[in-house]
């Protein structure tokens, strides 16, 4: 069973820095790519950042450009978001999804998906 | 850039039939998207792929009862037999290089 379990989020100050983690089980991890989503509280659903399988190709939203860094390490299983910069409006949840493909050229659909956690931006 | 728009909200009554819309934007009609269930409080859970010619794969473990088609630019969602865990929103997705687009959501009322 994929799981994808995120951790990291919290309260921070507008400015400052935070990074989020995405531990992924249940499935060969270097074989896909991923993302990260987030929601801002009663809103929809908007992408923030790709990565490819190997780390060899990255894409942002351009609300983050410049500020997120997206970053996987395969020995661990694990994908990061490195935020910085932080504005209020970046107070969402933040969701680590699964891509059914490699991610090599293009990406295809959200496969699996994790529960969340929850960053807060304010003074 | 591709646009995908769904009708903010919908209701049906409890062992009806809905149908859910997620329209893309002009020049994209055979674009294959990807529908998405999220039930308060919880992470979004992938139901199927739905292509330009109706046919579509379902995610692990997704009832029969969910069931996708397409006709021109418009992508579909039935649900059958609503049960009150169908009450959620609904979210449609399509991809390319370097990105992943969203609808705004179609949130589902079960009465």
């Amino acid at each position: 069973e994929v799981q994808l379990v995120e951790s990291g989020g919290g309260l921070v100050q507008p400015g400052r820095s935070l990074r989020l983690s995405c531990a992924a089980s249940g499935f060969t991890f270097d074989d896909y790519a991923m993302h990260w989503v987030r929601q801002s509280p009663g809103k929809g659903l908007e992408w923030v950042s790709g990565i490819s399988w190997n780390g060899g190709s990255i894409a942002y939203a351009d609300s983050v450009k410049g500020r997120f860094t997206i970053s996987r390490d395969n020995a661990k299983n694990s994908l990061y978001l490195q935020m910085n910069s932080l504005r209020a409006e970046d107070t969402a949840f933040y969701y680590c999804a699964k891509d059914a493909g490699r991610g090599s050229g293009t990406y295809y659909n959200a496969a699996s998906w994790g529960q969340g956690t929850l960053v807060t931006v304010s003074s | 850039q591709v646009v995908l728009t769904q009708s903010p909200s919908a209701s049906a009554s409890l062992g009806a039939s809905v149908k859910l819309t997620c329209t893309l934007s002009s020049g994209h009609r055979s674009y294959t998207i990807a529908w998405h269930q999220q039930q308060p409080e919880k992470g979004p859970r992938y139901l199927m792929k739905v292509n330009s010619d109706g046919s579509n794969i379902k995610g692990d473990g997704i009832p029969d009862r969910f069931s996708g088609s397409s006709s021109g630019a418009e992508r579909y969602l039935t649900i059958s037999s609503l049960q009150s865990e169908d009450e959620a929103d609904y979210y449609c997705q399509t991809w390319g290089t370097g990105y992943w687009v969203f609808g705004g959501g179609t949130k589902l009322t079960v009465l």
